[in-house]
């Protein structure tokens, strides 16, 4: 596609739940990263993914958290056992190879989640 | 490991006046460094960006940025600030292994 593409904008869930965010990166991005976005916290590092290497997994915060990325394309989020403090924007974006325009982050528009 | 710091999270600017949003990095090796811009309820977009080549950046919009090493600083301006540049404004910095890390944001209002 065109752009990062995230779903659900919006979900909304009960503490206990599990949810699943999705991203769909531009094509030919061979990284993909996904950030959460908390009220007056900046834009906290989650994961990173690089083609085929092993993903960086150092900024996940729990292990109710993980990702993965299937042939190399779409990613999706899990959150495990949803705490009200998950309550973020979480926001997915992409980049091309190295030496390509690297370093430069295309990101999707966020889904934004609400656990009561 | 890098790390950006913006201070003053709400910058309220008239219209018409000189837009500054400090951005100052800490980085063991030179760093790349970015602004983006986030329009509500939008993902970020990249205003400009600091690569290693000329010090005075421009961006999108008439913004533009000026690297100076001796004060790690990368300070966001545009001479005249329009209506349409109220958003959350971010600086990030990248030690070149495309993790970005980000400040904690400006929010920019700007006064009619």
């Amino acid at each position: 596609g065109a752009g990062v593409s995230q779903s659900p904008s919006n979900k909304v869930t009960e503490k206990g739940k599990d949810v699943e965010l999705r991203c769909d990166p531009i094509s030919g991005h061979t990284a993909l990263y996904w950030y959460r976005q908390s009220l007056g916290q900046g834009l906290e590092f989650l994961i990173y993914f690089q083609g085929n290497s092993a993903p960086d997994k150092s900024g996940l915060p729990s292990d109710r958290f993980s990702a993965e990325r299937t042939g190399g394309s779409v990613s999706t989020l899990t959150i495990q056992r949803t705490q009200q403090e998950d309550s973020a924007v979480y926001l997915c974006a992409s980049s091309p190879p190295r030496g390509s325009g690297a370093n430069v982050l295309t990101f999707g528009a966020g889904s934004r989640l609400t656990v009561l | 490991a890098q790390s950006v710091t913006q201070l003053g999270s709400h910058v309220s600017v008239s219209e018409g006046a000189l837009v500054l949003l400090r951005c100052n990095y800490s980085s063991s090796v030179p760093p790349y460094l970015f602004w983006y811009v986030q329009y509500p309820n939008q993902g970020l977009q990249l205003l400009l960006k600091y690569t290693s080549a000329a010090t005075l950046v421009k961006g999108i919009n008439g913004f533009e940025a000026e690297f100076k090493k001796s004060e790690t600083s990368f300070h966001l301006t545009k001479p005249s600030a329009h209506m349409s540049d109220a958003a959350e404004y971010f600086c990030a910095v990248s030690d070149g292994n495309n993790r970005l890390a980000f400040g904690k944001g400006n929010q920019v209002v700007v006064i009619p």
